[in-house]
């Protein structure tokens, strides 16, 4: 069974301060796991994906994230925060197996502050 | 132009009616998915298809229905048997490359 978890709904910072969103992860295979963003009224774009290729994953808009085995974690920075950076984000984690399902985190709603 | 449409954007239905929310890809997916999305409650699973002709329940499919008679397209219907319809609806594609891929979502209302 997968489960992620996404720890802290709401997290706010200064335009120009580091993000810092967390997920964590549960999975009795190799995981593939994801991070979305979400505007308001919007579908979700796919920011980044880890596929057991590199840990240090890079994706658009300047986020990375890093997975950490150990740790179970997958979390999702970026050093400047920008105003437009303001959204949904959710974390997900799937597999390669037949069951093509991802499981969601419950997302985090991140606030930029000027 | 590849993607993922979904119809209407923003759908009020009253009290007792059925309504069918549209899912058009031109991706190529074999796999589609049908997501509710409320408010601090994240993607909600209502139904999914791996396969023409074939699809199964996810976490809380009672109250809809889905068909999938051709790849392209996946319809969901509210059915008046769903008491708490107003939410946001997305569906979603997957093939080989792993990821989802989303459409921009129908906003139902009850009215």
């Amino acid at each position: 069974a997968q489960s992620v978890t996404q720890l802290g709904s709401h997290v706010s910072v200064s335009e120009g301060a580091l993000v810092l969103l967390r997920c964590n992860y549960s999975s009795s295979v190799p995981p593939y796991l994801f991070w979305y963003v979400q505007y308001p009224n919007q579908g979700l774009q796919l920011l980044l994906k880890y596929t057991s290729a590199a840990t240090l994953v890079k994706g658009i808009n300047g986020f990375e994230a890093e997975f950490k085995k150990s740790e179970t974690s997958f979390h999702l920075t970026k050093p400047s925060a920008h105003m437009s950076d303001a959204a949904e984000y959710f974390c997900a984690v799937g597999n390669a197996g037949n069951n093509r399902k991802l499981i969601w985190g419950l997302g985090t709603s991140l606030a930029v502050n000027p | 132009d590849g993607g993922i449409t979904q119809s209407p954007k923003y759908l009020f239905r009253k009290e007792g009616q059925n309504v069918t929310l549209s899912c058009e890809q031109n991706l190529n997916h074999d796999a589609m998915y049908w997501y509710r999305q409320d408010p601090g409650q994240g993607l909600r699973l209502i139904y999914y298809s791996q396969i023409v002709n074939d699809f199964q329940k996810g976490d809380i499919a009672e109250g809809y229905s889905v068909s999938r008679e051709k790849k392209e397209s996946f319809p969901l219907t509210v059915t008046s048997a769903q008491k708490n319809p107003t939410a946001f609806y997305l569906c979603a594609t997957r093939d080989r490359a792993v990821e989802a891929f989303f459409g921009q979502g129908t906003r139902l209302t009850v009215v």
